[in-house]
Parts: structure tokens; sequence; C-alpha cells
């Protein structure tokens, strides 16, 4: 099975600031990659597939890169209802997630 | 607009058998285009992927609890349903099902999720 490698675990950071999470694959996933926000109690929303594609309805600020084994993704200006935890997920047969990045405000 | 709500017993004793369904409306669930899956969440914990299923029955499950999973699909009901036997502490968690979206298959719809505690 493909491990994924999701860093930081958790951070802190302000309003405004630039957030990066990162995901490494075990293995080259090409681009089958994504990435989901989950608030507290509720249900995990996609954001980003395929690695950089923005999925309907979400904020601009929220974007994707990577391909092969190293994706990175990006909040470009943090704002208040950004805090929640954010997970990768990767497709190569078998859809598996990574550990989330418990994002929080400063 | 597509939704999804999981159900099932909130309480299951250990040993036994978990059992959830999930009801799709707003769409049907025999669309050639879309797999069909349940993932858990243990209190506190990150996100597992439990198994998926297409409209056809073909599955595919996580290998870690393939022995102790089944997935079926009744597309006259347009449900599908999670078995889990042999159930223990460890199985308590919020259970979701949620849709695949081909071919990089991120889950694009969610159920709202249902806590299932395993105790006696």
């Amino acid at each position: 099975d493909i491990q994924m490698t999701q860093s930081p675990s958790s951070l802190s950071a302000s309003v405004g600031d630039r957030v990066t999470i990162t995901c490494q694959a075990s293995q080259d996933i090409s681009n089958y990659l994504n990435w989901y926000q989950q608030k507290p109690g509720k249900a995990p929303k996609l954001l980003i597939y395929d690695a950089s594609n923005l999925e309907t309805g979400v904020p601009s600020r929220f974007s994707g890169s990577g391909s092969g084994t190293d994706f990175t993704f990006t909040i470009s200006s943090l704002q208040p209802e950004d805090i929640a935890t954010y997970y990768c997920q990767q497709y190569d047969n078998l859809p598996f997630f990574g550990g989330g990045t418990k994002v929080e405000i400063k | 607009q597509l939704q999804l709500q999981e159900s099932g017993p909130g309480l299951v004793k250990p040993s036994e058998t978990l059992s959830l369904t999930c009801t799709v409306s707003g769409g049907s669930i025999s669309s050639s285009s879309y797999y069909w899956g349940w993932i858990r969440q243990p209190p506190g914990k990150g996100l597992e992927w439990i198994g998926s299923i297409y409209y056809s029955g073909s599955t595919y499950y996580n290998p870690s609890l393939k022995s102790r999973v089944t997935i079926s699909v009744d597309t006259s009901k347009n449900q599908f349903s999670l078995k889990l036997s042999s159930v223990t502490a460890a199985d308590t968690a919020v259970y979701y099902c949620a849709r695949l979206r081909p071919p990089t298959h991120p889950f694009d719809y969610w159920g709202q999720g249902t806590l299932v505690t395993v105790s006696s």
C-alpha cells in the first residue's frame, strides 16, 4: 500500500498569513491527490481534486500543486473561517488519507 | 442536490456485527460514473477509508479491514450498506458514507456521519 506522509500535523498562523501543508507519497501517484477541509463535528469537504483543480464553489485562496510523490496545499491568506483540519487523500487503486493538519489562529 | 444519509444502530456490543445503511437522494446510485464508499473516524483521530462499491456490486476494501467488511448495494432502494463483523472498542467511530468521482476518486459528496459506539 502507498503511504502518505502529511506535514505538519498542526500549525498556528495569523489571519492573512500564507499557509502551506505538504503531503508526500511513498511512490509515484501521478496527480491522483485530493485535499479536504474538516471543521469540528462536520463531514470533510472536498477542496482540491487532481492535485490542483479547485472544486466548484471553493474560494480561490485555496490552491494545490504537485505531481508524482510531492504535493502542496496552500491557503494564500488565512481567514478565521479556515480554522479546520485538512487532509490529503491519494488514489492509486485504493484511496487512503494522510494523517491530517490542524490549522489554528495565532 | 445529491444527499447521502447514514442510518443504523448507535450502539453495538463487542464481538457483534455493525450494520449501517446509506440512503442516496437527489441522484441515482446506478449512475455508471460513480463509486460509493464508507469512511470512518475514531474520536479525535484521522480519516480511515473502509471500502467502496460500484452499482454493479463490484467492491474493494481496505486491506486492514478486508476480513471483517462487507459492502453491498440495493439499487431498487438507492442504498448501499456496510457490515463490519467481530467489532471491538477500536471500531468506535463516526462512520461516513460518500460518493467517489472517477478517475482520481475524490470523495465529493458526504453524509453527515453517524457515531457508532462499541460497548457492552
